[in-house]
């Protein structure tokens, strides 16, 4: 069974700081795809950043990084240089080669600082 | 104008009430998606498409139904509201055209309350 996990249910961060919010994975495809997205309080969901499961390289969008570790099948998002605008729920979510759906954590919920 | 778009935005009904949440998308993409969202257990797939003749459900059908009209619209329905399904409904789409970068993309979701 494929199973995403979030162990932070909530992080803070002083501006302008790095932050590193964790996730987890478990499937047993070789072939699938980790997602980062963000829902600040407005309610929407914005896709972050994307990871391949055969991508050589961490992926990176901007301040988003994401930090692959196969072998330890984790994919934490890292925020650089933390904005204010960066307060909102982060969910991580994986699709697999052979799975039809997306698999969401149940989220980290990140506030930064002043 | 957005790519994904749901109607209503907010909806107060009552229990035993039958209602209907409208997707309409104008990205072009052929897979679409409804999930529910609650406090504390992230988004959990109600139902989803792959195209137009193709309907499958997902980790929580019970009380729900959908109908994929085109393309462009998927709509979920709940035949018999219950006070538990109140819920932040989100719905979504992803293109298989860039093989295994399905990225999935959301409408600004419909936030439901039963009474």
């Amino acid at each position: 069974a494929q199973k995403i996990t979030q162990t932070q249910p909530g992080m803070f961060v002083q501006e302008k700081e790095a932050v590193t919010l964790d996730c987890t994975y478990d499937t047993s495809d070789p072939s699938y795809g980790l997602f980062w997205y963000k829902q600040p309080s407005s309610g929407e969901m914005i896709f972050l950043i994307y990871q391949g499961s055969y991508d050589q390289q961490n992926a990176t969008e901007g301040r988003y990084s994401l930090n692959f570790q196969k072998a330890r099948k984790s994919a934490n998002l890292v925020i650089s240089a933390s904005q204010l605008g960066d307060s909102a729920m982060y969910f991580c979510a994986m699709t697999t080669n052979t799975g039809n759906q997306f698999y969401f954590g149940t989220g980290t919920s990140l506030t930064v600082i002043p | 104008d957005a790519d994904v778009t749901q109607t209503p935005r907010n909806r107060i009904t009552k229990t035993g009430k039958r209602i209907m949440l409208e997707c309409s998308q104008t990205k072009g993409h052929d897979r679409m998606y409804w999930y529910r969202q609650d406090p504390g257990l992230g988004l959990r797939l109600i139902y989803y498409s792959f195209d137009v003749k193709d309907i499958n459900k997902g980790e929580i059908s019970d009380g729900y139904s959908v109908s994929r009209q085109a393309q462009a619209k998927f709509s979920l329905s709940l035949e018999s509201a219950i006070p538990n399904q109140t819920a932040l409904y989100f719905c979504a789409t992803s293109d298989t055209s860039n093989g295994r970068r399905e990225t999935q993309y959301f409408g600004p979701g419909t936030r439901l309350l039963v009474l």
